[in-house]
């Protein structure tokens, strides 16, 4: 099976630089997704790692090490619309399985 | 581009009912949808994954006859709540995986919240 942790809440001021980091236990997966999440909305994609190293998208970027099992998402410039919950999720055979999900409060 | 919607976005039914919800995406095909299930202040947890013309497949823990989905299309999958119980009450969402490109993206509905009382 799969396992993900993550911190369950992280607080960071406006424009400060955060990182949220993810741990897991697998056999075997293809990549390492993110996603944000707002209160009350659906996940939306943010970056996805399939090789190890760092990808960058614009004010957020994804860091994958395999042979730590471990990743974490990098967010600069934190606003304070980045309050939201951020998951980390496996892509194996065709499916994904999400962490427990990190609360990030941006504060003023 | 790559919408998914869902419908309803919310629901509130007696125990005992049954409720369908649909999960469409409006402007790609989709080879594989997904549903998942979210409690409050929790993760997503998969449900089920659905394949065009072919039978969902269950995660451990799922009980099929429960909660059935079907596939129809390429661009069409539904979840039926079957005999729903407070219990069954949850956000339940889908996502949609493209038949052309990137596999390992998913785009997701905005939900559907069911109350069951």
């Amino acid at each position: 099976g799969q396992s993900l942790e993550q911190p369950s809440e992280v607080t960071a001021v406006e424009g400060a630089i955060v990182q949220i980091n993810c741990t897991y236990q697998t056999s075997g997966f293809y990549g390492l997704s993110w996603y944000q999440q707002h209160d009350g909305g659906a996940p939306t994609f943010l970056s996805y790692n399939a090789l190890d190293g760092l990808e960058e998208t614009g004010r957020f970027s994804s860091f994958l090490s395999r042979s730590d099992s471990y990743g974490y998402l990098l967010l600069q410039e934190l606003q304070m619309k980045d309050s939201a919950s951020y998951f980390c999720a496996l892509y194996n055979f065709n499916k994904f399985y999400f962490g427990s999900g990190t609360k990030l409060n941006v504060k003023p | 581009g790559a919408v998914v919607s869902q419908h309803p976005s919310w629901v509130i039914c007696k125990s005992g009912t049954s409720v369908k919800i649909e999960c469409r995406s409006l402007d790609f095909q989709a080879t594989t949808m997904f549903w998942y299930r979210q409690f409050p202040k929790q993760s997503l947890m998969l449900m089920a994954t659905s394949n065009e013309g072919s039978k969902a497949t269950y995660e451990q823990g799922v009980e099929k006859d429960k909660f059935l989905i079907n596939h129809a299309s390429l661009t069409l999958s539904t979840l039926t709540v079957t005999s729903a119980h407070p219990e069954d009450s949850s956000f339940y969402i889908c996502s949609a995986s493209p038949a052309k490109g990137l596999q390992e993206t998913q785009y997701f509905g905005p939900g559907t919240r069911l109350l069951v009382l």
